[in-house]
């Protein structure tokens, strides 16, 4: 079965720093997808970033970056110069070719003034 | 031992039609949450429950109403269905409403509306 674990339940980052969240999955697919959603206080969940598993250039998305180490089944997102409004629960997601997605349950990210 | 369960997975049904997803947890959480997930990957909440009262409501047509006849039980009845109301939903579930707390998902259910 197809899993994902974030192993920090919560991180903080001082303002204008970088912060790196950890996500680990396991599937025994060879093709899928893999993403990051934010949680902001409005509780809607927004898309950040999607990496295709076939490619192996890391995805990048303005300040949002991951990197991607498909051997090691590793997807982190690393969130340069932060600011304010990146405060939120932060997603790791996998999904298959069959299009069924499997989330993480998440990292509570705190920035610091 | 599912920690987060829906019924069915897979849905697939008429427009006009009358139809309800399941979903249960036995993680004894207080908080359960219907997301919708559009063919774009956006998931969009939709309802909030704690302990069997509704917190979270997001505008979303009345045709969709959440029963919680218990908190681990968050149902979803979808009336009149329409074609724009094929997607994906998620039911989640965590210790408590605050956003601090992790969220359990569901492996979603698929609807599909002809």
């Amino acid at each position: 079965a197809q899993t994902v674990t974030q192993s920090q339940p919560e991180m903080s980052v001082q303002e204008a720093e970088t912060v790196t969240l950890s996500c680990t999955y396991d599937t025994s697919e060879s093709d899928y997808y893999l993403f990051w959603y934010k949680q902001p206080p409005s509780r809607q969940m927004i898309l950040v970033i999607r990496q295709e598993a076939y490619k192996q250039q890391n995805a990048t998305e303005n300040r949002f970056s991951v990197n991607f180490q498909k051997a090691a089944k590793s997807f982190s997102l690393k969130i340069s110069d932060s600011q304010l409004g990146d405060a939120a629960m932060y997603f790791c997601a996998a999904m298959n070719r069959d299009d069924k997605i499997i989330f993480g349950k998440g990292t509570r990210l705190h920035i610091l003034p | 031992d599912t920690a987060v369960s829906q019924t069915p997975k897979y849905l697939v049904t008429q427009m006009g039609n009358d139809k309800s997803i399941k979903c249960e947890q036995n993680l004894g959480h207080d908080t359960m949450y219907w997301y919708k997930q559009d063919s774009k990957k956006f998931l969009k909440i939709m309802f909030s429950y704690n302990n069997k009262e509704l917190i979270i409501n997001e505008t979303v047509p009345n045709r969709f109403s959440p029963k919680s006849p218990d908190k681990a039980h968050l149902n979803l009845h979808i009336n009149s269905l329409e074609l724009g109301d094929s997607a994906v939903y998620f039911c989640a579930s965590s210790p408590a409403g605050g956003l601090s707390y992790e969220q359990y998902f569901g492996p979603g259910t698929r609807l599909t509306v002809t």
